[in-house]
């Protein structure tokens, strides 16, 4: 079985342009959150969804929403992109909401310059 | 106080010896807990998870949970170079969402 597919791997975005980062959930998991990861610290928590609704949103701006399609795969859009936002961008999808755990996708690693 | 804490690092042992990675945690609301590793430049990988006071084990990783005292912690017997990487603590908090530690490098010297 495929795990959690990420797309892209890499990418380098310009101060104050858009970035659109893609999930594919494992087959059956209907729930799927989004974590930022910078440098030296734990993952934080950005969106979770469940069922294709938003079920929790960390402390982030406006800037960053996202959405989940009928297939369950989602997607993580940040608008009006600054330095600080260069971090390793991870998706993670459980089965009901994860009480047995979240399985992280391989990330997408987003530079700002 | 942060919501999740984690024991300073880095950590070292030798080869065979235990490794004790330590955590507590916050929101008393809390039911589930995880143990992540991951690797330089790698996304987290479960390790463990545990909900219910008490020991769970599995192989080499025994993962300990206290309520009371609100603390986590994973043991790593017959540690492994290959064991050499960031551990991360989460809790599960409202909304089914992963409160995570700052982590843990731990570095198993041969």
């Amino acid at each position: 079985d495929a795990g959690v597919t990420q797309s892209p791997t890499h990418l380098i975005k310009t101060r104050g342009q858009h970035v659109t980062l893609r999930c594919s959930p494992i087959s059956g998991h209907k729930s799927v959150s989004w974590y930022q990861q910078v440098l030296g610290q734990g993952p934080q928590f950005i969106f979770q969804y469940y069922e294709k609704e938003e079920r929790g949103r960390g402390n982030f701006p406006d800037r960053f929403s996202a959405r989940q399609f009928p297939n369950y795969s989602s997607e993580l859009n940040v608008n009006a992109l600054l330095l600080g936002d260069s971090a390793l961008y991870l998706c993670a999808s459980s089965k009901t909401g994860g009480l047995w755990g979240y399985t992280f996708g391989s990330g997408t690693r987003l530079t700002v310059v | 106080q942060k919501e999740v804490e984690q024991n300073s690092g880095p950590l070292s042992v030798p080869e065979g010896a235990i490794a004790s990675l330590n955590c507590t945690y916050s929101d008393r609301g809390s039911q589930s807990f995880f143990w992540y590793r991951q690797y330089s430049g790698k996304s987290p990988e479960l390790i463990m998870f545990i909900y219910s006071n008490g020991d769970k084990e599995d192989g080499r990783f025994t993962a300990q949970l206290n309520k009371a005292s609100q603390y986590v912690s994973l043991l790593i017997r017959d540690s492994q170079p290959s064991d050499s990487a960031t551990y991360l603590c989460a809790a599960e908090t409202s909304g089914s969402r992963l409160t995570f530690g700052e982590g843990t490098q731990l570095t198993v010297n041969p």
